[in-house]
Protein backbone atom coordinates (compact mmCIF):
# COMPACT_ATOMS: atom_id res chain seq x y z
CA UNK A 1 0.00 0.00 0.00
CA UNK A 2 1.03 3.48 -1.25
CA UNK A 3 1.60 6.70 1.21
CA UNK A 4 1.21 9.33 -0.42
CA UNK A 5 -1.08 11.96 1.18
CA UNK A 6 -2.50 15.09 -1.08
CA UNK A 7 -4.30 18.28 1.24
CA UNK A 8 -7.16 19.50 0.29
CA UNK A 9 -9.38 16.56 -1.58
CA UNK A 10 -11.22 19.01 -2.47
CA UNK A 11 -11.07 22.68 -2.62
CA UNK A 12 -13.48 25.59 -3.94
CA UNK A 13 -12.07 28.71 -4.38
CA UNK A 14 -12.73 32.11 -5.79
CA UNK A 15 -10.72 33.87 -8.84
CA UNK A 16 -7.55 35.81 -8.05
CA UNK A 17 -7.17 33.81 -5.07
CA UNK A 18 -3.03 32.14 -3.76
CA UNK A 19 -3.45 28.55 -3.37
CA UNK A 20 -1.44 25.59 -2.54
CA UNK A 21 -2.06 21.98 -2.78
CA UNK A 22 -0.15 19.79 -0.42
CA UNK A 23 1.40 16.27 -1.49
CA UNK A 24 3.65 14.09 1.22
CA UNK A 25 5.25 10.76 0.92
CA UNK A 26 6.55 8.62 3.81
CA UNK A 27 8.13 6.34 1.42
CA UNK A 28 11.11 7.80 1.17
CA UNK A 29 10.99 8.23 -2.79
CA UNK A 30 13.67 10.52 -5.17
CA UNK A 31 11.26 11.06 -7.43
CA UNK A 32 7.42 12.90 -7.42
CA UNK A 33 5.40 14.08 -10.33
CA UNK A 34 2.06 16.04 -10.72
CA UNK A 35 -0.27 15.45 -13.53
CA UNK A 36 -3.83 17.48 -14.04
CA UNK A 37 -6.66 15.51 -14.85
CA UNK A 38 -9.38 17.14 -17.11
CA UNK A 39 -12.88 15.69 -17.39
CA UNK A 40 -12.43 13.77 -20.05
CA UNK A 41 -10.34 11.57 -17.58
CA UNK A 42 -6.95 11.98 -19.71
CA UNK A 43 -3.68 13.13 -17.33
CA UNK A 44 -1.27 15.43 -18.29
CA UNK A 45 2.10 15.86 -16.64
CA UNK A 46 2.70 19.52 -15.03
CA UNK A 47 5.46 19.01 -12.74
CA UNK A 48 8.07 16.37 -11.70
CA UNK A 49 11.11 16.13 -9.22
CA UNK A 50 14.03 14.27 -9.63
CA UNK A 51 14.67 14.82 -5.75
CA UNK A 52 15.56 17.92 -3.54
CA UNK A 53 16.29 21.03 -4.96
CA UNK A 54 15.10 19.69 -8.23
CA UNK A 55 11.99 20.52 -10.73
CA UNK A 56 10.81 20.27 -13.67
CA UNK A 57 8.05 21.16 -16.20
CA UNK A 58 5.99 18.46 -17.48
CA UNK A 59 4.54 17.93 -20.99
CA UNK A 60 1.60 20.08 -20.30
CA UNK A 61 2.33 23.69 -20.05
CA UNK A 62 0.83 25.26 -16.50
CA UNK A 63 0.54 28.28 -14.86
CA UNK A 64 1.30 26.39 -11.15
CA UNK A 65 4.89 26.39 -9.60
CA UNK A 66 6.25 23.45 -7.27
CA UNK A 67 9.17 23.49 -5.25
CA UNK A 68 10.81 20.63 -3.54
CA UNK A 69 12.60 21.38 -0.37
CA UNK A 70 12.47 17.83 1.33
CA UNK A 71 11.98 14.60 -0.12
CA UNK A 72 8.90 13.94 1.18
CA UNK A 73 7.11 17.01 0.31
CA UNK A 74 6.45 18.37 -3.40
CA UNK A 75 3.70 21.23 -3.15
CA UNK A 76 1.80 22.97 -5.80
CA UNK A 77 1.32 26.49 -6.06
CA UNK A 78 -1.01 28.79 -8.05
CA UNK A 79 -0.46 32.32 -7.40
CA UNK A 80 -3.87 33.65 -8.85
CA UNK A 81 -6.31 30.94 -9.70
CA UNK A 82 -8.81 31.29 -12.91
CA UNK A 83 -11.55 29.05 -13.73
CA UNK A 84 -9.41 27.27 -16.14
CA UNK A 85 -7.11 26.28 -13.30
CA UNK A 86 -10.59 23.87 -12.25
CA UNK A 87 -9.54 20.28 -12.37
CA UNK A 88 -8.43 16.72 -10.66
CA UNK A 89 -5.10 17.38 -9.62
CA UNK A 90 -2.93 14.12 -8.76
CA UNK A 91 0.42 13.71 -6.89
CA UNK A 92 2.57 10.57 -7.39
CA UNK A 93 5.75 9.36 -6.66
CA UNK A 94 8.32 6.46 -7.13
CA UNK A 95 11.46 4.94 -6.28
CA UNK A 96 14.56 6.53 -8.09
CA UNK A 97 16.00 3.21 -9.24
CA UNK A 98 14.53 0.58 -12.11
CA UNK A 99 11.71 1.41 -13.87
CA UNK A 100 9.56 1.43 -11.08
CA UNK A 101 5.89 1.68 -11.04
CA UNK A 102 4.34 5.77 -9.60
CA UNK A 103 2.63 5.63 -6.60
CA UNK A 104 -0.20 7.72 -6.48
CA UNK A 105 -2.17 10.16 -4.14
CA UNK A 106 -5.95 10.68 -3.83
CA UNK A 107 -6.19 13.71 -5.63
CA UNK A 108 -7.50 17.10 -4.88
CA UNK A 109 -10.42 18.18 -6.89
CA UNK A 110 -10.04 21.90 -7.70
CA UNK A 111 -13.07 24.70 -8.61
CA UNK A 112 -12.24 27.75 -9.61
CA UNK A 113 -15.44 30.19 -9.00
CA UNK B 1 6.95 8.47 -31.27
CA UNK B 2 5.65 7.19 -28.19
CA UNK B 3 2.01 6.86 -27.62
CA UNK B 4 -0.61 4.81 -26.06
CA UNK B 5 -4.23 4.01 -27.73
CA UNK B 6 -7.23 3.08 -25.92
CA UNK B 7 -9.62 2.63 -28.39
CA UNK B 8 -12.36 1.84 -26.18
CA UNK B 9 -13.91 4.98 -24.25
CA UNK B 10 -16.29 3.08 -22.43
CA UNK B 11 -17.40 -0.30 -21.93
CA UNK B 12 -20.95 -1.11 -20.28
CA UNK B 13 -21.44 -4.91 -19.12
CA UNK B 14 -23.92 -7.22 -16.74
CA UNK B 15 -21.64 -8.40 -13.95
CA UNK B 16 -20.24 -11.88 -14.26
CA UNK B 17 -19.47 -11.19 -17.94
CA UNK B 18 -15.77 -11.12 -19.10
CA UNK B 19 -14.72 -7.79 -20.45
CA UNK B 20 -11.03 -7.06 -22.35
CA UNK B 21 -9.89 -3.48 -22.31
CA UNK B 22 -7.26 -2.89 -25.47
CA UNK B 23 -4.38 -1.25 -25.33
CA UNK B 24 -2.17 -0.51 -28.47
CA UNK B 25 1.20 1.57 -27.98
CA UNK B 26 3.97 3.33 -29.51
CA UNK B 27 7.61 3.36 -28.72
CA UNK B 28 11.05 3.70 -30.71
CA UNK B 29 12.92 1.70 -27.68
CA UNK B 30 13.57 -1.70 -27.60
CA UNK B 31 13.24 -1.70 -23.77
CA UNK B 32 10.15 -0.56 -22.31
CA UNK B 33 7.60 -0.66 -19.45
CA UNK B 34 3.87 -1.27 -19.33
CA UNK B 35 1.27 -0.34 -16.82
CA UNK B 36 -1.93 -0.53 -16.01
CA UNK B 37 -4.14 1.80 -13.26
CA UNK B 38 -7.25 1.08 -12.35
CA UNK B 39 -9.29 4.77 -11.05
CA UNK B 40 -12.43 4.28 -9.22
CA UNK B 41 -15.01 6.76 -8.27
CA UNK B 42 -12.71 7.93 -5.27
CA UNK B 43 -10.13 9.54 -7.89
CA UNK B 44 -7.25 7.51 -6.86
CA UNK B 45 -5.02 5.32 -9.77
CA UNK B 46 -4.12 2.59 -8.12
CA UNK B 47 -1.15 0.47 -9.70
CA UNK B 48 -1.95 -2.90 -10.90
CA UNK B 49 0.63 -4.33 -13.17
CA UNK B 50 3.67 -3.60 -14.73
CA UNK B 51 5.43 -5.70 -17.55
CA UNK B 52 8.88 -5.03 -19.09
CA UNK B 53 9.51 -5.81 -23.04
CA UNK B 54 11.20 -8.91 -22.46
CA UNK B 55 9.10 -10.96 -21.13
CA UNK B 56 5.69 -11.61 -23.11
CA UNK B 57 4.77 -14.41 -20.82
CA UNK B 58 0.80 -13.85 -20.20
CA UNK B 59 0.03 -13.30 -16.63
CA UNK B 60 -2.89 -13.93 -13.92
CA UNK B 61 -3.90 -12.91 -10.73
CA UNK B 62 -7.50 -13.82 -9.79
CA UNK B 63 -10.05 -12.20 -12.20
CA UNK B 64 -7.38 -10.20 -13.99
CA UNK B 65 -5.52 -11.02 -16.44
CA UNK B 66 -2.95 -9.43 -19.17
CA UNK B 67 -2.01 -10.53 -22.65
CA UNK B 68 1.56 -8.85 -24.16
CA UNK B 69 1.83 -9.41 -27.51
CA UNK B 70 4.72 -7.52 -29.10
CA UNK B 71 4.33 -8.35 -32.83
CA UNK B 72 1.33 -6.34 -32.62
CA UNK B 73 2.14 -3.78 -30.28
CA UNK B 74 -0.38 -4.61 -27.59
CA UNK B 75 -1.37 -5.15 -23.73
CA UNK B 76 -4.93 -6.45 -23.14
CA UNK B 77 -6.49 -6.62 -20.00
CA UNK B 78 -9.15 -8.91 -19.16
CA UNK B 79 -11.62 -9.07 -16.74
CA UNK B 80 -13.01 -12.30 -15.85
CA UNK B 81 -16.49 -12.76 -14.23
CA UNK B 82 -16.83 -9.05 -13.74
CA UNK B 83 -18.46 -7.90 -10.51
CA UNK B 84 -19.80 -4.18 -10.08
CA UNK B 85 -16.71 -3.36 -8.15
CA UNK B 86 -14.55 -3.41 -11.30
CA UNK B 87 -16.27 -0.60 -12.22
CA UNK B 88 -13.74 2.50 -12.73
CA UNK B 89 -11.35 3.86 -15.34
CA UNK B 90 -8.16 1.67 -16.61
CA UNK B 91 -5.38 3.65 -17.80
CA UNK B 92 -2.72 1.82 -19.79
CA UNK B 93 0.65 3.60 -19.64
CA UNK B 94 4.49 3.20 -21.30
CA UNK B 95 7.48 4.05 -19.70
CA UNK B 96 10.64 4.26 -21.72
CA UNK B 97 14.30 2.92 -20.82
CA UNK B 98 16.16 5.28 -23.32
CA UNK B 99 13.62 8.23 -24.04
CA UNK B 100 11.55 9.84 -21.39
CA UNK B 101 12.86 7.46 -18.86
CA UNK B 102 11.33 9.14 -15.83
CA UNK B 103 7.69 9.58 -17.11
CA UNK B 104 4.75 7.72 -17.72
CA UNK B 105 2.72 8.04 -20.74
CA UNK B 106 -0.96 7.73 -20.29
CA UNK B 107 -3.50 6.30 -22.79
CA UNK B 108 -6.81 8.25 -22.33
CA UNK B 109 -8.56 5.23 -20.23
CA UNK B 110 -11.67 2.90 -20.79
CA UNK B 111 -14.25 3.74 -18.03
CA UNK B 112 -15.66 0.46 -17.31
CA UNK B 113 -19.30 0.18 -16.01
CA UNK B 114 -20.75 -3.32 -14.87
CA UNK B 115 -24.02 -3.32 -13.88
CA UNK B 116 -26.01 -5.81 -11.73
Amino acid sequence: EADIYQTPRYLVIGTGKKITLECSQTMGHDKMYWYQQDPGMELHLIHYSYGVNSTEKGDLSSESTVSRIRTEHFPLTLESARPSHTSQYLCASRAGQGFNEQYFGPGTRLTVT
Amino acid sequence: AQKVTQAQTEISVVEKEDVTLDCVYETRDTTYYLFWYKQPPSGELVFLIRRNSFDEQNEISGRYSWNFQKSTSSFNFTITASQVVDSAVYFCALSEALYNTDKLIFGTGTRLQVFP
